[in-house]
């Protein structure tokens, strides 16, 4: 079974200038995030699309960021314009959310992570 | 709110020996979820484990071990004997079932340096 597949690998960029990233999530896999992992931290959630929805976005910059999951299945991420301290890996990942859990609360699903997008912005 | 600190950045052993890495992390809710993930310098993250709340219950994988103590707020993660191919960035994570399961909140993460 094929794995998260995200291109380009790495995009170098200058500054002002629009990047898009694209993401393929597994196969059936109906819940998408992208993530943003600066040099030396953890990733971030940036959004979160339950097929077609942004359920979770809270942490995307609106005022550059955009992002749409068309038809519930590939997912593109934008930056215009791109700023220096957009330089990161942003990874995107996929789970097949089934929902339920515990105290009413929605019960984790394992997410896959794709290789990410090297991003540096000059 | 939450948060997952990993207090030590890097961490070199030599082959063979063990390792501990540690992870604290802070939470409100009582229904949680506690990871560890592994991101070898191909950028991918590994899933290793995941842990809920209710399931104190240690848990060894071949060379790897886990030690979740709710009493410290810690989820240890060891490696016995350790390979070079341990080599790789080690992230504790964290998810609450209220906030929402599937939202991952990352530590720092350990660098591991397995020397030959």
């Amino acid at each position: 079974e094929a794995g998260v597949v995200q291109s380009p690998r790495y995009k170098i960029i200058e500054k002002k200038q629009p990047v898009a990233f694209w993401c393929n999530p597994i196969s059936g896999h109906n819940t998408l995030y992208w993530y943003r992992q600066n040099l030396g931290q953890g990733p971030e959630l940036l959004i979160r699309y339950e097929n077609e929805e942004a359920v979770d976005d809270s942490q995307l910059p609106k005022d550059r960021f955009s992002a749409e999951r068309l038809k519930g299945v590939d997912s593109t991420l934008k930056i215009q314009p791109a700023e220096l301290g957009d330089s990161a890996v942003y990874l995107c990942a996929s789970s097949l959310d089934l929902g339920g859990g515990p105290d009413g609360g929605r019960a984790y699903n394992e997410q896959f992570f794709g290789p990410g997008t090297r991003l540096t912005v000059l | 709110a939450q948060k997952v600190t990993q207090a030590q950045t890097e961490i070199s052993v030599v082959e063979k020996e063990d390792v501990t890495l540690d992870c604290v992390y802070e939470t409100r809710d009582t229904t949680y979820y506690l990871f560890w993930y592994k991101q070898p310098p191909s950028g991918e993250l590994v899933f290793l484990i995941r842990r809920n709340s209710f399931d104190e219950q240690n848990e060894i994988s071949g060379r790897y071990s886990w030690n979740f103590q709710k009493s410290t707020s810690s989820f240890n993660f060891t490696i016995t004997a350790s390979q070079v191919v341990d080599s790789a960035v080690y992230f504790c994570a964290l998810s609450e079932a209220q906030t929402g399961a599937n939202n991952l909140f990352f530590g720092t993460g350990t660098r591991l340096t397995v020397i030959p």
